[in-house]
């Protein structure tokens, strides 16, 4: 089990340019989410997936999109990137339901837009 | 929206001492109430995690200790080993039919020898 893979694991982008953040688990779970990481600020979510087909908004929604065709992929895409996206991201899963809090996250990645 | 307060921000305990960080909330929840560890430049991983009916959790050298009544849950590191030192995030999942988790800021150990 490769667990839960992201790619790329770093990525410098200019202003206004678009970008998916790729994610994906073997794990055959229902429940995928995106999180950013900034200093002091711990982990705050993007949005999240119950399912293939369902997705919802986090807390941190604007700016970012998702889908979810397949239960095994969920990327991330940036719209027009700006300064204030610059952090660390990380995609996480988890069986889903009562067990939604036990999630398994990936590497990261270190984004920095200019 | 829960809102999760998360002390101390930074810890330094002795090698063999006890590790205690402390985590309270807002809005009851029925979902399990895990800690993460994360290392740097790597994911957070899940550390242990506690149902809210219960009162006590332990895992080898970690312990969760959940006060559904105060809304707090802390976890308790023994004998901390310098391996240890890393920061701690506690979560709390959301109320109601969303099905979200609320992470605090973050706790960063150092276990010194």
């Amino acid at each position: 089990n490769a667990g839960v893979t992201q790619t790329p694991k770093f990525q410098v982008l200019k202003t206004g340019q678009s970008m998916t953040l790729q994610c994906a688990q073997d794990m055959n779970h229902e429940y995928m989410s995106w999180y950013r990481q900034d200093p002091g600020m711990g982990l705050r979510l993007i949005h999240y997936s119950v399912g293939a087909g369902i997705t919802d908004q986090g807390e941190v929604p604007n700016g970012y999109n998702v889908s979810r065709s397949t239960t095994e992929d969920f990327p991330l895409r940036l719209l027009s990137a700006a300064p204030s996206q610059t952090s660390v991201y990380f995609c996480a899963s988890s069986l889903g339901g009562q067990r939604m809090s036990e999630q398994f996250f990936g590497p990261g990645t270190r984004l920095t837009v200019l | 929206q829960q809102q999760v307060k998360q002390s101390p921000q930074s810890l330094i305990v002795q090698k063999g001492g006890i590790s205690i960080i402390n985590c309270a909330y807002e809005n009851t929840a029925f979902d399990y109430f895990p800690w993460y560890q994360q290392f740097p430049g790597k994911g957070p991983a899940l550390l242990i995690a506690i149902r809210p009916d219960v009162s006590e959790k332990k895992e080898g050298r970690f312990t969760i200790s959940f006060n559904k009544s105060a809304k707090q849950f802390s976890l308790h590191i023994m004998d901390s080993q310098p391996g240890d030192s890393a920061t701690y995030f506690c979560a709390v999942p959301n109320t109601g039919t969303a099905s979200k988790l609320t992470f605090g800021t973050g706790t960063r150990l150092q276990v010194t020898l």
